[in-house]
């Protein structure tokens, strides 16, 4: 199975402030990789497919790159409506995997 | 819009059964896959089984193998987990997902891209 290891684990950060949160995977998954927003109580909402790609309808402030193991999603200017625990999931292969989750706390 | 609507959980002792159903609307059913995610209290996202659009692929992760069995009904816009044999470590939300992505030669490419509300399983004695 892939591994999918996110970094860090908990994010402090202000409002405006640009982050970036990490996900390294255990082997090439080439650009398959999903990023996913999730708030308590609620399902994940689809943020990034395909690395890079911003679902219709997500800001542009929302921004994936990488390729191969290493992966990153950037938030350029904290919104109040960005705080959430952030996932990323491969689907390079079956079984699909997940990162153990980010949460973006307000500093 | 598309929608998704989990039902069936509900509290089930160790050892017990329980159905799952995922109604679908807002798209063309039969032509996407979907796939159930779970998500224990307090933790991450688990994949855990897939069908494919006419309902002859399925794949389920090894922590539900021989336990959990996906199912369709294309003509009624339905999934159904058939769960057996629960265990309290099966305790989270379910969540199904449609999938959406690209094939490339022989090979497929799927992310979910619309999840549904989630419904409760609790084992417990």
């Amino acid at each position: 199975d892939i591994q999918m290891t996110q970094s860090p684990s908990t994010l402090s950060a202000s409002v405006g402030d640009r982050v970036t949160i990490t996900c390294r995977a255990s082997q090439s998954i080439i650009s398959w990789l999903a990023w996913f927003q999730q708030k308590p109580g609620t399902a994940p909402k689809l943020l990034i497919y395909q690395a890079s790609s911003l679902e219709s309808g997500v800001p542009s402030r929302f921004s994936g790159s990488g390729s191969g193991t290493e992966f990153t999603l950037t938030i350029s200017s904290l919104q109040p409506d960005d705080f959430a625990t952030y996932y990323c999931q491969q689907y390079n292969s079956y079984p699909y995997t997940f990162g153990q989750g980010t949460k973006l706390e307000i500093k | 819009e598309v929608q998704l609507v989990e039902s069936g959980g509900d509290l089930v002792q160790p050892g017990g059964s329980l159905r799952l159903s995922c109604a679908a609307s807002g798209f063309t059913f039969n032509v996407y896959s979907i796939s159930w995610f779970r998500q224990a209290p307090g933790k991450g996202l688990e994949w855990i089984s897939y069908i494919s659009h006419p309902g002859d692929t399925k794949y389920y992760a090894d922590s539900v193998k021989g336990r959990l069995s996906i199912s369709r009904d294309n003509a009624r816009n339905l999934v159904y987990l058939q769960m057996n044999s629960l265990r309290d470590e099966d305790t989270a939300v379910y969540y199904c997902a449609r999938d959406r992505g690209h094939c490339t030669g022989t090979s497929c490419y799927r992310y979910p891209d619309s999840w549904g509300q989630g419904t409760l399983v609790t084992v417990s004695s």
